[in-house]
């Protein structure tokens, strides 16, 4: 089964702080990683992709991707009360020899406190 | 660039009855799939249409079917609706395998 894990949260930090989000998944297959931001009765905004090992950088959003570790984070500098919403990983699955499906973690609730 | 449309917003069913949902991807996007996503079990990933072929299917029994159009536009139907069937719906859509998926509003299905 493959699996891709998120801390549920909630994640509380104080506005202008840096949030770290954090997912482990378990295909060493994967090729594809990516960050969605879904707002309470919305649906998920891609946010950042990342393809590599090592940083992304994209405005005050920073995905980390370590294969080995099997390991990707998102790092949000100077989070805003807007940024409060909940930050789903996803990472492409490989059935068939297809990666045309992405497996998704529950989600991290972040919370940014004025 | 208009970006992925799905239709309608919102329905409400009745149990037992069937419902179809549809998806228009963003224009040269040929990959749709469609995910339905409920509080206890997340996202979670039903199929994946590519010109017109279903290349990859979840773990969903087979009242959940697709197909997709030479237009590259998806439906969606569900048979025989149950209680359970009640969630957003999102279909997203990707040029090519392996690259950037972007959703639609989804459709909210709530079956009564």
């Amino acid at each position: 089964q493959k699996e891709v894990e998120q801390n549920s949260g909630p994640l509380s930090v104080p506005e202008g702080a840096i949030a770290s989000l954090n997912c482990t998944y378990s295909d060493r297959v994967s090729q594809s990683f990516f960050w969605y931001r879904q707002y309470s009765g919305k649906s998920p905004e891609l946010i950042m992709s990342i393809y590599s090992n090592g940083d992304k950088e994209d405005g005050r959003f920073t995905a980390q991707l370590n294969k080995a570790s099997q390991y990707v984070s998102l790092l949000i500098r100077d989070s805003q009360p807007s940024d409060s919403a909940t930050y789903l990983c996803a990472v492409n699955g490989n059935y068939g020899g297809s990666q045309g499906n992405l497996i998704f973690g529950k989600g991290t609730k972040l919370s940014v406190k004025p | 660039k208009a970006g992925v449309t799905q239709t309608p917003r919102y329905l409400i069913k009745t149990r037992g009855q069937q419902v179809t949902l549809s998806c228009s991807p963003i224009s040269g996007h040929r990959s749709v799939s469609w995910y339905q996503q409920t509080p206890g079990q997340g996202l979670q990933f039903l199929f994946e249409y590519f010109s017109e072929t279903q290349r990859n299917k979840g773990n969903f029994p087979g009242r959940f079917s697709g197909r997709q159009f030479s237009n590259s536009r998806s439906e969606m139907n569900v048979s025989t609706l149950e209680l359970g069937d009640s969630a957003l719906y999102l279909c997203a859509s990707k040029v090519r395998e392996n690259t950037e998926a972007f959703f639609g509003q989804g459709t909210r299905l709530t079956v009564v």
